[in-house]
């Protein structure tokens, strides 16, 4: 079976722009998180979707945005880049499997460098 | 709020000599506890998991002990490959949904 997919793998970027970052769950699985990686620290949460509802958002401004398609595949959004949101992108899917904790797959990541 | 401590790296190491990194934790209640694995170019790997006190997570070698008393979860390895160089992040799920809080990462290095 096909791993969690991201796109693009990597990605450059103006400041003031915006950009569009792609996921495409394993299949069967229905939550999708976002998570940002800045170079030298562990992954930050942005976002998770269930069943395309909004189910949880971390400390990120407004200028982030995610949705949710009815394939469960996910897009993250952001506006007015700023040269600090150059980092590692990584998507996680999930099965939900309606408990407290599902273990997260992650994918490869879209590195996002911002000039 | 909930946060996780690792110790820093590089951690250089000769093949089969044992491994030890160190997290603590700091949250509300009894979180569940992971260590998961950074390749290079490739995503996260689950590499372990505890979800209460005095857990023993184990998996390809490493182990992880839940220590309430100490807030702690550090990971261990008997003998280190050049295979097992990569990043290692200790994390934390306490909240509902599935949100993970994670350390800064080592990284680890073994020479053959």
């Amino acid at each position: 079976d096909a791993g969690v997919t991201q796109s693009p793998t990597h990605l450059i970027k103006t400041r003031g722009q915006h950009v569009t970052l792609r996921c495409s769950p394993i299949s069967g699985h229905k939550s999708v998180s976002w998570y940002q990686q800045v170079l030298g620290q562990g992954p930050q949460f942005i976002f998770q979707y269930y069943e395309k509802e909004e189910r949880g958002r971390g400390n990120f401004p407004d200028r982030f945005s995610a949705r949710q398609f009815p394939n469960y595949s996910s897009e993250l959004n952001v506006n007015a880049l700023l040269l600090g949101d150059s980092a590692l992108y990584l998507c996680a899917s999930s099965p939900d499997r309606g408990g407290d904790w599902d273990e997260q797959y992650f994918g490869p990541g879209t590195r996002l460098t911002v000039t | 709020g909930n946060s996780v401590t690792q110790m820093e790296g590089p951690v250089t190491l000769s093949e089969e000599a044992f491994l030890t990194i160190n997290c603590t934790y700091t949250a509300t209640g009894y979180p569940s506890l992971f260590w998961y694995v950074q390749y290079p170019g490739e995503g996260l790997q689950l590499l372990l998991k505890a979800t209460k006190a005095d857990d023993k997570g184990s998996n390809k070698g490493f182990e992880a002990t839940y220590r309430k008393e100490t807030t702690s979860f550090h990971l261990e390895k008997g003998s280190v490959q050049v295979s097992d160089s990569a990043v290692y992040f200790c994390a934390l799920h306490r909240e509902y949904g599935n949100k993970l809080v994670f350390g800064a990462g080592t990284i680890l290095r073994v020479k053959s």
